[in-house]
């Protein structure tokens, strides 16, 4: 079946602009992941959706950054008033986090640039 | 909160040559994945660790939980150029499904 899908693959913006990044996730899975990898960095987690649960926001950089699932299926980041140092690729992942099996399925991502 | 560190950040190998990578937390862990990263790629699961001492192994690639469950290592026999990558270790404490990624190890093997 169909992987984890992203778009847009890539995004160039100018500083202070909004953006927003899609995440389609596996069908079925009921956990959903935003990530952020700089480049040559590791994985910065930013949002955790469960079904229908309050979302983990606890990795939000800042309140510019906000995070939606609707109907427990695709998800959107959005970031307003964006800055330089938000440039990076944006990554989603999604599981079905049930009992032991949290494997996590990641999407290709997007590439933000902001100018 | 949890501290993970994962050695070495870089590591040059000859084709053929074996390789490991070592990934350690501050807290016991409740489970431990690892994650490969090819060049411009996505990262794609490897492996899933649950047990103190538990070892895994995959053709060449052998993967370990220590006993304490604090660390993690995984080692690849006879490296490959298409090992090459970054790999990541992807720790859980507690109850907590939020894993904490390592920084990754990238493996660059010379034919």
């Amino acid at each position: 079946g169909a992987g984890v899908s992203q778009s847009p693959s890539n995004k160039v913006t100018e500083k202070g602009k909004d953006v927003e990044l899609r995440c389609d996730p596996i069908s079925g899975h009921t956990a959903l992941y935003w990530y952020r990898q700089s480049l040559g960095q590791g994985l910065e987690f930013l949002i955790y959706f469960q079904g229908n649960s309050a979302p983990d926001k606890s990795g939000l950089p800042s309140d510019r950054f906000s995070a939606e699932r609707t109907g427990g299926s695709v998800s959107t980041l959005t970031i307003q008033r964006t800055q330089q140092e938000d440039s990076a690729v944006y990554l989603c992942a999604s599981s079905q986090d049930s009992g032991n099996s949290y494997e996590q399925y990641f999407g290709p991502g997007t590439r933000l640039t902001v100018t | 909160g949890q501290q993970v560190m994962q050695i070495p950040q870089y590591q040059h190998v000859q084709e053929g040559e074996d390789f490991t990578t070592y990934c350690n937390s501050s807290t016991t862990l409740s489970n431990i994945q690892w994650y490969k990263q090819r060049p411009g790629g996505h990262p794609v699961f490897l492996i899933q660790l649950v047990k103190s001492g538990e070892v895994k192994k995959q053709k060449r690639l052998t993967f370990q939980f220590g006993e304490a469950k604090k660390n993690s290592s995984l080692h690849i026999t006879a490296t490959q150029t298409t090992d090459v990558g970054t790999y990541f270790c992807a720790p859980r404490s507690g109850g907590s499904y939020i894993p904490t990624f390592g920084r990754g190890t990238s493996l660059i093997v010379h034919p």
